[in-house]
């Protein structure tokens, strides 16, 4: 299965401790994204990088959330000090960069994060 | 700040109705609107509209985007019940520059319902 892939799938964890996820991107896609989905709504964007680099964080993104791609490859998503609200569907995308086939993004079938 | 406003929340149909989905936006520099559907796992995707007007068509389902009022629909004909799902519509946009933004902003999505 060349897709995108996540890792873990599910992961309960209780409040206040720290959580880490992974995302393996299609292979030939430089660009990496990081959205989050609650229940009922639509995927909200977190973070992307364009091979190594990040590129854009969102101001929803608290301090305790911190992304990486240290060699624009995979990329791990880190919720420290995790709390109730934290608990969502953390879905990972990717794109080739640069012109019409950047905006095409393919997802990966998310980690559900449960926070009791 | 974009914005994406899908209708109708949700929709039950019987096998065989014919069923439009509705996606209007505000966004600064619009380059492309995207169709996913949604399962009970990742959105997968199924179009990607940049030019007004032009029908994009894949088996059953369909979807034109028109750029001067700020809107796209998807039609999906003759139902089955592997078309229930969440569709999702999104939007992506250039930045100042011209060069593709990374983040796509979606809607609420539509819960669509086919019942045999």
């Amino acid at each position: 299965d060349t897709g995108v892939s996540q890792n873990p799938r599910h992961k309960i964890t209780k409040r206040g401790q720290n959580v880490t996820f992974r995302c393996d991107p299609i292979s030939e896609h430089n660009r990496l994204y990081w959205y989050r989905q609650t229940l009922g709504q639509g995927p909200e964007f977190l973070t992307y990088f364009q091979n190594e680099a990040q590129l854009e964080k969102s101001r929803l993104l608290s301090d305790r959330f911190s992304a990486e791609r240290p060699k624009g490859s995979f990329s791990t998503l880190e919720i420290q000090r995790t709390e109730q609200g934290d608990s969502a569907m953390y879905l990972c995308a990717s794109s080739l960069g640069g012109g019409p086939g950047s905006y095409e993004q393919y997802f990966g079938p998310g980690t559900r994060l449960t926070v009791t | 700040e974009d914005k994406v406003v899908q209708s109708p929340l949700s929709l039950v149909v019987h096998e065989g109705d014919t069923v439009t989905l509705n996606c209007s936006y505000e966004v600064t520099n619009f380059r492309s609107l995207l169709w996913y559907k949604q399962e009970k796992k990742a959105p997968t995707f199924l179009f990607m509209l940049t030019s007004s007007g032009i029908e994009k068509k894949s088996g059953r389902l369909s979807s034109i985007l028109d750029k001067k009022e700020l809107f796209s629909i998807l039609n999906i004909t003759a139902t089955q019940t592997g078309d229930s799902a969440i569709y999702l519509c999104a939007v992506a946009r250039a930045n100042a520059g011209g060069t593709s933004y990374g983040k796509l902003t979606f809607g609420q999505g539509t819960i669509l319902t086919v019942h045999p």
